[in-house]
């Protein structure tokens, strides 16, 4: 079975440029999760997926970020326009169910250097 | 604001050393508590997890943690550490039944020296 994967693995910007990640979840797990972690800090939480709609979008920073899960498959985020304070990694995790019993599986991560 | 601390940032053991990394968490609820862990390269994968029930748990590897409810705590212990736990651990919460969402800690680098 293959994991959670996260496109692209690296990417460096410039501040005001625009930038998707996309994640693909493990196949028939209707919830996904974003978190994002900045150099030195804690794992943090954006935003739910169940399916295609919002379960919790509560840790998006700004409008600045939008995340989007067409179809309910894969989901991308898509930071407009970056600033240099978005710098991080940003994890992807899906689940097959909802509830805390379900294991979060995650994706490597994208590497986001905006200068 | 929930929050977990982690104590120790960066852990330095020889091999076999015993090992316990301190997890503690800010709300009084009913919580579901986690330790992952990222070995250099990969993923990061679930170690082991509390729901309910006896609050000695056992994970992959050797791991365990022992919730206790009065210290807020949950930490992480391996009697014999090996080379190859060299990684980074990071201790979750999540605090409500259909609110899943993990708020992490800093993390502990985890260096065992051979």
């Amino acid at each position: 079975e293959a994991g959670v994967t996260q496109f692209p693995s690296h990417s460096v910007i410039e501040k005001g440029q625009t930038v998707t990640l996309r994640c693909d979840p493990i196949s028939g797990h209707d919830n996904l999760y974003w978190y994002r972690r900045v150099m030195g800090k804690e794992i943090k939480f954006l935003l739910h997926f169940v399916k295609e709609s919002k379960q919790d979008e509560s840790g998006m920073p700004n409008n600045r970020f939008l995340a989007e899960r067409t179809g309910g498959t894969y989901s991308t985020l898509k930071v407009q326009p970056a600033e240099l304070e978005d710098s991080g990694v940003y994890f992807c995790a899906s689940s097959p169910e909802q509830g805390p019993s379900w294991t979060q599986y995650f994706g490597p991560g994208t590497r986001l250097l905006v200068l | 604001a929930q929050s977990v601390s982690q104590h120790n940032h960066h852990v330095i053991l020889s091999e076999a050393a015993s090992l316990e990394l301190g997890c503690n968490y800010s709300y009084g609820g009913t919580v579901n508590l986690f330790w992952y862990v990222q070995y250099p390269g990969q993923h990061l994968q679930l170690l082991l997890k509390y729901f309910s029930g006896d609050p000695l748990v056992k994970g992959i590897k050797g791991f365990e943690a022992e919730f206790i409810k009065s210290k807020f705590s949950f930490n992480l212990r391996k009697p014999s550490v090996q080379w190859s736990d060299t990684a980074e651990y990071f201790c979750a919460v999540s605090y409500n039944f259909g609110n899943e969402k993990l708020t992490f800690g800093t993390g502990t680098r985890l260096t065992i020296i051979p």
